[in-house]
Formats: C-alpha cells, structure tokens, sequence
C-alpha cells in the first residue's frame, strides 16, 4: 500500500484563487517533498521540508507539516493557468534511498 | 545537460517477451530508483539503488529485475512480460546534495 494519500484527488479553481492540497501519511518520516507532473511527462521537484521543519516557502509555494497528524499541506497562492497540472505527495524514512509517492491531486486552473 | 535520459520512450511487447527499459544519468548522483505510474494509482516504487553494485526491493519488484553496474546506468529488465506491467514507467535519480529527484521523461510500456 502507498505511504501517502492527498485530498482533495481533483480540485478545480479560478485563476487567481489559492489551491490547497493534503496529504496524510502512515508512518514517520524523515522528509517530505512535493513534485508536480503535467500531463504526460515527468515528475518536477517542487519542494521539501523535513521532519524537523514546520513550514517552508518557495515563491508561491507554500508547504507545512505537522507530523503529530502525520500531514502536510502544499498552499499555491494566486494560481495560473499554467500551474495546471497533478501534484504528489512523497515521503522518505531516510535520504532519498526509498522515497514513495501518494496518489496525487489534479488541479485544474481555468483561466 | 541531459539529467535522466529514459530509453525507449514507447514500447509495444507481446505477451511473454523479455525487454530491458534504459535510464542513464549524468548527474554523478548515487540514489536511482524506477517507479510504475497507472491510472489512478500514483507512483509506486519497483526498485531503488543507493549506490553501484548496490540494489534493493520496493513496493512491486515481482517480475522485476535491476543491476547497476556503474554510477550512471540502471536498468529495468522484465523477464517474461504480462499485461498487468502495461504501464508508464519512470526512472528517477537523486544525491545527498540535490534537494529531490530528478525524473526522466517515462517510458510508456503495453503489453498485448
């Protein structure tokens, strides 16, 4: 079974708003990263907190983590049309020698 | 600049066949791990390597093997090929001092 699930699985939002995106996870963890995959390619790294961390940004990107819930949350301000694309989860026990991934999310941006 | 390059990109095998899917990276990194992406399922790891000469099991490594020979190249072979390994597969690497994986482009693998 898969160590992370994210909710909502399909979000669909106005260009502009905030999209927000959860994932849970079953067992701790070391680090936690965030990819996104337009359709049809490959991952990208977005970004990556550790277990130490609470919150990090990156541009309008913005991810906490609470690991007494065992979850994260991936916040994109004021979203673009290009930023339509799924979004996964991925988390590690340890460096990056096994790094499983949730089930994504699919965020739609209509413009 | 190439990062992770996969080859073949598209790939059509018969029931039976054996095949091996290619992932190189330039990159100098020791982490590399292949994933099976299907529908609705996300990404789930088949095998990861820390190191050359060094490979272990994820999630669904049945019908899998792996070696990695070498820093840059790691492998996917499948040995008797079912239709339930139809898949997009990726090949991902990584390093202590990168800050995620470096994907490459997927291999898109059916299998009649």
């Amino acid at each position: 079974s898969q160590q992370g699930e994210e909710d909502p699985q399909a979000l669909s939002i106005q260009e502009g708003e905030n999209a927000t995106m959860n994932c849970s996870y079953k067992t701790s963890i070391n680090n936690l990263q965030w990819y996104r995959q337009n359709s049809g390619r490959g991952l990208v790294h977005l970004i990556l907190i550790r277990s130490n961390e609470r919150e990090k940004h990156s541009g309008r990107l913005r991810v906490t983590l609470d690991t007494s819930k065992k979850s994260s949350s991936l916040l994109i301000t004021a979203s673009r049309a290009a930023d339509t694309a799924s979004y996964f989860c991925a988390t590690d026990k340890g460096g990056y020698q096994k790094v499983t991934f949730g089930t994504g999310t699919k965020l739609q941006v209509i413009p | 600049n190439a990062g992770v390059t996969q080859t073949p990109k598209f790939q059509v095998l018969k029931t039976g066949q054996s095949m091996t899917l290619q992932c190189a990276q330039d990159m100098n990194h020791e982490y590399m791990s292949w994933y099976r992406q299907d529908p609705g399922m996300g990404l789930r790891l088949i095998h990861y390597s820390v190191g050359a000469g060094i490979t272990d099991q994820g999630e669904v490594p049945n019908g899998y093997n792996v070696s990695r020979s070498t820093t840059e190249d790691f492998p996917l072979r499948l040995l008797s090929a079912a239709p339930s390994q139809t898949s997009v597969y990726f090949c991902a690497s990584s390093s202590d001092k990168s800050d995620g994986y470096t994907f490459g482009s997927g291999t898109r693998l059916t299998v009649v």
